[in-house]
């Protein structure tokens, strides 16, 4: 069964204090990984797709990784409008067509 | 333009009623999804249509009923709902074309509540 997980299941930070956070997938051929922000009672907002090991993306103060079973979101020096839950999802199934999101990660940044 | 509209915003029923959730998008996208989601939970994947056809129902209550008039456009049809329905229902539309734009993107969602 494919799976995802994130952690931590939150994360509190300092203005300017650099973290990563870890999506760890379990699935039968990875079509694409994906992260997206979602602010509360908003829908997902996407930031990037991974597509194969090694692959790197950046995007401001954000960087996604990935590896052939986990990929991470590193944030450098975030600000308080960094602060959202943070969702990675895998595309799996036969054609492609089923995305399983992990839990998320809430990310609070205090000024 | 990567807009998803969804309406209404939000939607307050009783366990009596008959609504329906509508979605709209104008970028082409052959792949159309409804999700649900519950307060500090993932989104939770409830039908997806490709080209227009059903291609994935999980296992979704048949109060629920989902119809895609034409590549725009996606409804989900909602009829003697219970309080435990209550949540942001999301819309989602990707390519579908399998040209390596897999990403999909999210309308702003229809926050239901069911008394």
């Amino acid at each position: 069964e494919d799976q995802v997980t994130q952690s931590p299941e939150a994360l509190r930070l300092q203005e300017g204090e650099s973290s990563s956070l870890n999506c760890s997938y379990t699935v039968s051929g990875l079509r694409g990984l994906f992260w997206y922000r979602q602010d509360p009672g908003k829908g997902p907002e996407f930031l990037f797709t991974l597509y194969s090991a090694g692959e790197e993306k950046e995007k401001e103060r954000l960087k996604a990784t990935l590896t052939k079973k986990e990929s991470f979101l590193h944030i450098t020096a975030p600000k308080p409008e960094d602060s959202a839950t943070y969702l990675c999802a895998v595309q799996a199934g036969n054609y492609g067509q089923n995305f399983v999101f992990g839990p998320g990660t809430r990310l609070s940044v205090l000024p | 333009d990567t807009e998803v509209t969804q309406t209404p915003k939000h939607l307050v029923m009783g366990m009596t009623n008959k609504k329906s959730l509508k979605c709209e998008q104008h970028m082409g996208h052959r792949a159309m999804y409804w999700y649900k989601q519950k307060a500090k939970k993932p989104p939770e994947l409830m039908f997806v249509y490709s080209y227009e056809k059903l291609s994935i129902n999980e296992s979704v209550p048949s109060r629920f009923s989902p119809e895609c008039p034409n590549s725009s456009l996606l409804n989900l049809h909602l009829h003697a709902l219970q309080p435990e329905d209550s949540a942001l229902y999301l819309c989602a539309s990707r390519q579908g074309r399998g040209n390596g734009h897999n990403e999909q993107f999210f309308g702003p969602g229809t926050r239901l509540t069911v008394l």
